[in-house]
């Protein structure tokens, strides 16, 4: 199957900085891009959708001036989360897509803001 | 809404079989998967379907019957790496993905 590259897999950071998390299509080019949010025992809860080339489409009560979207390769996407608080700890998952059928997905990266 | 109901969690026996169902209701239908994942691990790939009927892959089987809005994911020969979360997922009339909460499965020897 297709790669997808997440990373970094983990990082902790000070509260008030901010983080940006990187997702690659290794060997296929990526016209959407998904990123997660998974808190613990609870589903993936999809926060935006990321197309080569444009703004990103976010989830209703997910602040796009916190979580900036760049999608400006078909193979690179990328979250940065701003101004970081505790709430946002959280495990950040991106998958791509380059049809209509499975979406594949990084490694994942568990953020803790302390 | 579009909501996707599942077990929260089940329990098994090694080398037993399980069954795990998924129903749904979303705003269109352009396939259902099936994932598998591990705590603290993105999602892996399990099985797709799209069309009514079963889709065998080795110990692992996936039905689907759209007009009943209803899936089931059947694992055989249980293993105890096979302890994980399942996720059963649709894709929409825009091939978003709608998430289920997944099933914790939990396997004993």
């Amino acid at each position: 199957g297709a790669v997808v590259s997440q990373h970094p897999s983990w990082v902790i950071c000070k509260s008030g900085t901010s983080v940006k998390i990187e997702c690659r299509s290794l060997d296929f080019q990526a016209t959407t891009m998904f990123w997660y949010r998974q808190f613990p025992k609870q589903s993936l809860m999809l926060m935006a959708t990321s197309n080569e080339g444009s703004k990103a489409t976010y989830e209703q009560g997910v602040e796009k001036d916190k979580f900036l979207i760049n999608h400006a390769s078909l193979t690179l996407s990328t979250l940065t989360v701003t101004s970081a608080h505790p709430e946002d700890s959280s495990f950040y998952i991106c998958s791509a897509s380059f049809s209509h059928t499975e979406a594949f997905f990084g490694q994942g990266t568990r953020l803790t803001v302390v | 809404g579009q909501n996707i109901d599942q077990p929260t969690e089940m329990t098994a026996t090694e080398g037993a079989i399980v069954q795990i169902n998924c129903t749904y209701q979303t705003s269109g239908f352009n396939g259902l998967f099936w994932y598998q994942q591990h705590a603290g691990e993105a999602p892996t790939f399990l099985s797709y379907n799209v069309l009514d009927g079963l889709e065998e892959k080795g110990r692992f089987s996936s039905f689907l019957s759209r007009s009943k809005g209803y899936s089931y994911l059947l694992l055989k020969e249980l293993q105890m790496k096979d302890s994980a979360s399942y996720l059963c997922a649709v894709k929409d009339s825009n091939y978003q993905l709608i998430w289920g909460a997944g099933t914790k499965l939990i396997i004993k020897p």
